[in-house]
C-alpha cells in the first residue's frame, strides 16, 4: 500500500551524465515536491508543482529540471550531474484541500562518479 | 531571512527516559511549525503540527510540542522513549499561504536498551 513510490531507490551516474529521478504517487494529491538532502544537512526545496503550475525556488541551480506528466508521476531530471550534486533526493506530496500535510517517499540516493 | 535550528545533532537516551527534542525557528510571522521523523531507509513521516491554538499539541506515537512564542521554539517530547524511536527527527516551518517549507538539520535520537 505504498502511497509515494521512488525509483530507484539508488542511482550511480556519471559526472556531467544525465540522469533521471521517478515519483509517483497513489493518493490523488494536487501538489508535489523535490527536495534535496545531503549528508547530515536539512531538507532542501527544491521545487515544486501545484497542479500543472512549476515552482522553482530562486536558489534551484538550472541543472536541476523537472516534469509532471500527469497527476500520479514527476520527475526529476539533473542535466550534467556534478561531485557536488550527490544527495538524497526526496519526493513527497501534498492535497491543497487538506495543506501541510506532506507525505514523503522513502527517497532516492543519488551517487556521482 | 526565516530559518530552522535544531541545537543538538545526536541524543542518546535509555529505553524508558522521557526526551525533548529542541527546535527553534526564525520567521516574522506566526509560522506553521511541524516534526518529522525519518527512521533508516524510510521517508518522512509527520508526527505533529501546529498552526494556532493551544499551545500544546499531541502528535503521533505518544509525542507532543509546545509552542512557544517568547522563546520561538518548538520542543518535542516524550514522556517514555521506546527502543523504536531510534531515529533522526526534523523540525520545519512552512511560510503561510506558501508550499514553502525550510527543515532543521535534524537530531539523531539514539536508544540505549
Amino acid at each position: 500500500d505504498a502511497m509515494v513510490i521512488q525509483n530507484p531507490r539508488y542511482q550511480v551516474t556519471q559526472f556531467g551524465k544525465p540522469v533521471t529521478l521517478s515519483c509517483s504517487q497513489t493518493l490523488n494529491h494536487n501538489v508535489m515536491y523535490w527536495y534535496q538532502q545531503k549528508s547530515s544537512q536539512a531538507p532542501k526545496l527544491l521545487f515544486h508543482y501545484y497542479d500543472k503550475d512549476f515552482n522553482n525556488e530562486a536558489d534551484t541551480p538550472d541543472n536541476f529540471q523537472s516534469r509532471r506528466p500527469n497527476t500520479s508521476f514527476c520527475f526529476l531530471d539533473i542535466r550534467s550531474p556534478g561531485l557536488g550534486d550527490a544527495a538524497m533526493y526526496l519526493c513527497a506530496t501534498e492535497s491543497s484541500g487538506r495543506a501541510y500535510e506532506q507525505y514523503f517517499g522513502p527517497g532516492t540516493r543519488l551517487t556521482v562518479t | 531571512a526565516q530559518s530552522v535550528t535544531q541545537p543538538d545533532i545526536h541524543i542518546t537516551v535509555s529505553e524508558g527516559a522521557s526526551l525533548e527534542l529542541r527546535c527553534n525557528y526564525s520567521y516574522g510571522a506566526t509560522p506553521y511549525l511541524f516534526w518529522y521523523v525519518q527512521s533508516p531507509g524510510q521517508g518522512l513521516q509527520l508526527l505533529l503540527k501546529y498552526f494556532s491554538g493551544d499551545t500544546l499539541v499531541q502528535g503521533i506515537k505518544g509525542f507532543e510540542a509546545e509552542f512557544k512564542r517568547s522563546q520561538s521554539s518548538f520542543n518535542l517530547r516524550k514522556p517514555s522513549v521506546h527502543w523504536s524511536d531510534a531515529a533522526e527527527y526534523f523540525c520545519a516551518v512552512a511560510l503561510s499561504g506558501t508550499y514553502k517549507y525550510i527543515f532543521g538539520t535534524g537530531t539523531r535520537l539514539k536508544v540505549l536498551a
